[in-house]
């Protein structure tokens, strides 16, 4: 299994601050990129899917970039509940072999 | 919504026992998962399952480990001999085509 590689934090930002985190990944063959969000001894919950245009869900953008091979995830007008790890996860073809990067922590401080 | 459902949610163990950690994974779907977390560490893969057989494992799911869907709704990982080092988080996911994979919550193992 290929590898995918986060930087690990913890980033901790006050209430209100413009976060962003990247993601790459090694293997070329990726097809489907995504976010999932884990709280503290809580299962993986996907947060976005990452489409090649780029989508956008309330305050967090993601981005793909195939040829640098990088995901992003930029969280706008962060909130306290926004405190989690987040995982980057990437899968060669849709429906099989997920592979989880080690996950970002993000602390957001009042 | 529906959900995926893990059993026992948390089992404490004797090491060298065998444990089988049950998952009901989402009626309609196709392709089911175990994976793994140490305490403070990422999310490790274990095993894929499809069409009633493994399609990939990893190096972490030694003859240790093994899987099985004995009755098309549950689907089972059962760990042999336990060790210490197997006191982990373990998480079922299940997925169709065109959609996300979802968890279950997860069993935590504890193995003493």
């Amino acid at each position: 299994r290929k590898e995918v590689e986060q930087d690990p934090g913890p980033f901790n930002v006050p209430e209100g601050a413009t976060v962003a985190f990247n993601c790459t990944y090694s293997n070329s063959a990726s097809q489907s990129f995504f976010w999932y969000r884990q709280d503290c001894r809580k299962e993986p919950k996907l947060l976005m899917s990452v489409y090649s245009s780029g989508n956008e869900d309330g305050r967090f953008t993601a981005q793909l970039n195939r040829a640098s091979q990088y995901i992003s995830l930029l969280i706008r007008d962060s909130k306290l509940s926004d405190s989690a790890t987040y995982l980057c996860v990437v899968s060669d073809n849709y429906g099989q072999n997920f592979v989880f990067g080690p996950g970002t922590r993000l602390s957001v401080l009042p | 919504e529906p959900e995926v459902t893990q059993t026992p949610s948390h089992q404490v163990t004797q090491m060298g026992q065998e444990v089988i950690l049950r998952c009901v994974p989402i009626s309609n779907h196709l392709y089911f998962y175990w994976y793994r977390q140490i305490l403070g560490q990422k999310v490790e893969f274990l095993v894929s399952f499809y069409n009633n057989e493994i399609s990939e494992k990893s190096e972490i799911f030694d003859d240790q480990f093994s899987v099985e869907r004995p009755d098309g709704s549950n689907f089972t990982l059962k760990i042999r001999s336990t060790k210490l080092e197997d006191s982990a988080m373990y998480f079922c996911a299940s997925l169709s085509e065109n959609t996300e994979a979802f968890f279950g919550q997860g069993t935590r193992l504890t193995v003493v």
